[in-house]
């Protein structure tokens, strides 16, 4: 089955710095790759997410980058803010039935003003 | 608000014990899935049930089962409990019966077994 991997499982930066997590899957046929946000004490929710068809794609500060070759995907954010201080999950998926998705263990992420 | 809805809020009980999660999905939403997250381990998927048939079934506990009704809701059912039980459960629906479209998180149900 699909075993998705994710680093760094922390990362803390400055306010208005970039902050890249990147994740592994091991599934070659997996096409679905969302980014799920979750905040302290809440639940998660989607922010972004990638088919393999594309390459690239950006959502104001946040993008996600997918090399199929490879088999790993990562997430971008740029200026960051403090707001964005959260656990964020990436995940995969084949996008058929009797499948679902496979997330990643999370990475702390702390913006610091 | 997701629209997911998960009752009760918080759980706590005895090792041993059996307790039954319920998750109520989005209107119009036919898949439902159930996580486990635990401190260590992330979001742990354990199964999902499309319009009332199990579909995909990840790390479930024999000594956990699961169900989903008529009506979409579902419940997950948790039996001879133990410490390491202890974690955050949520369930997530979408429209889609494959695990390519956006799941929409309830709440979740922090259950703690002493």
């Amino acid at each position: 089955g699909e075993n998705v991997e994710q680093h760094p499982s922390t990362l803390s930066v400055q306010e208005g710095d970039s902050a890249v997590i990147k994740c592994t899957y091991s599934d070659s046929a997996s096409n679905y790759f969302p980014w799920y946000k979750q905040e302290l004490g809440k639940r998660p929710q989607l922010i972004i997410d990638i088919r393999s068809n594309v390459g690239e794609k950006k959502d104001q500060r946040i993008a996600v980058t997918l090399n199929k070759t490879a088999k790993h995907f990562s997430l971008h954010i740029t200026e960051t803010q403090p707001e964005d201080s959260a656990v964020y999950f990436c995940a995969a998926s084949r996008n058929q039935a009797g499948t679902a998705l496979i997330f990643g263990k999370g990475t702390t992420l702390s913006v610091s003003s | 608000d997701s629209g997911v809805t998960q009752t009760p809020k918080h759980l706590i009980t005895a090792t041993g014990q059996r307790v039954t999660l319920r998750c109520s999905p989005r209107s119009g939403d036919l898949s439902v899935y159930w996580y486990q997250q635990s401190l260590d381990q992330g979001l742990q998927f354990l199964i999902q049930y499309y319009n009332g048939e199990e579909r995909a079934k990840g790390n479930i506990l024999e000594r956990f089962s699961a169900q989903q009704f008529p009506d979409l809701h579902s419940e997950l059912n948790l039996s001879s409990l133990e410490l390491g039980d202890s974690a955050l459960y949520f369930c997530a629906s979408s429209v889609e019966v494959g695990g390519g479209s956006e799941q929409f998180f309830g709440p979740g149900t922090r259950l703690t077994v002493l």
